[in-house]
């Protein structure tokens, strides 16, 4: 089990929002940064949010991020067709050895 | 505009050695730390190993500890995954994936991956 608990699915109809959580089970963990990235079918890992809430150049801003104590949440709007992918959250885990960690993932459907 | 092109990827008996290269450009190779991610068929993100700028620091996820080594060669912009014995849990697509920086800092850009099949 991974030390970064996501939910395994959500659904949203497109226009609405949603919400992803990403329980942290490591306080090496809960120390640092959280990214976020989207896996869209057929396609490579895209960055969407790095270091908890900032957006890399290109990333809409309907998407956000936000960590708070041991749980991290990827926020977003406007739901559309597009969006339908799994998400992942991953940060660095500097306990007895450095490692980097993802979360299970999550698949979004966008009804 | 950063590219990663990885290659080697093959399939391959259990026990066996395999070697994955990642040919990257467009980008000041050696002031980034880079990293192999896989992903299983039907499985989720898992990262395998890190390889600081300087060649100086390497991490390695528990899976693959003392099985896989990873190296670079700044001079060639080259980054190398070195696999022994392999398992059938082994088999993934293995991504060549650049840190956003030289450090533990997160990935920014991804390869398009090279498969890996382990089995007889």
């Amino acid at each position: 089990q991974s030390v970064l608990t996501q939910p395994p699915s959500v659904s949203a109809a497109p226009g609405q929002s949603v919400t992803i959580s990403c329980s942290i089970g490591s306080s090496y963990i809960g120390r640092n940064y959280v990214a976020w990235y989207q896996l869209l079918p057929g396609t490579t890992p895209k960055l969407l949010i790095y270091d908890n809430n900032k957006r890399p150049s290109g990333i809409p801003d309907r998407f956000s991020g936000s960590k708070s104590g041991a749980s991290a949440t990827l926020s977003i709007t406007g739901l559309q067709p597009g969006d339908e992918a799994d998400y992942y959250c991953g940060a660095w885990d500097s306990g007895l050895s450095v490692v980097w960690v993802f979360g299970g993932g999550t698949s979004l459907t966008v009804l | 505009e950063v590219q990663l092109v990885e290659s080697g990827g093959t399939l391959i008996q259990p026990g066996g050695s395999l070697r994955l290269s990642c040919a990257a450009a467009g980008f000041n190779f050696r002031t980034y730390s880079m990293n192999w991610v896989r992903q299983a068929p039907g499985k989720g993100l898992e990262w395998v190993s890190f390889i600081s700028g300087s060649r100086t620091t390497m991490y390695y996820a528990d899976s693959v500890q003392g099985r896989f080594t990873v190296s670079r060669d700044n001079a060639q912009n080259l980054l190398y995954l070195q696999m022994n014995s392999l398992r059938a849990e082994d088999t993934a697509v293995y991504y060549c994936v650049r840190s956003a920086a030289d450090g533990d800092r997160p990935f920014d850009y991804w390869g398009q991956g090279t498969l890996v099949t382990v089995s007889s």
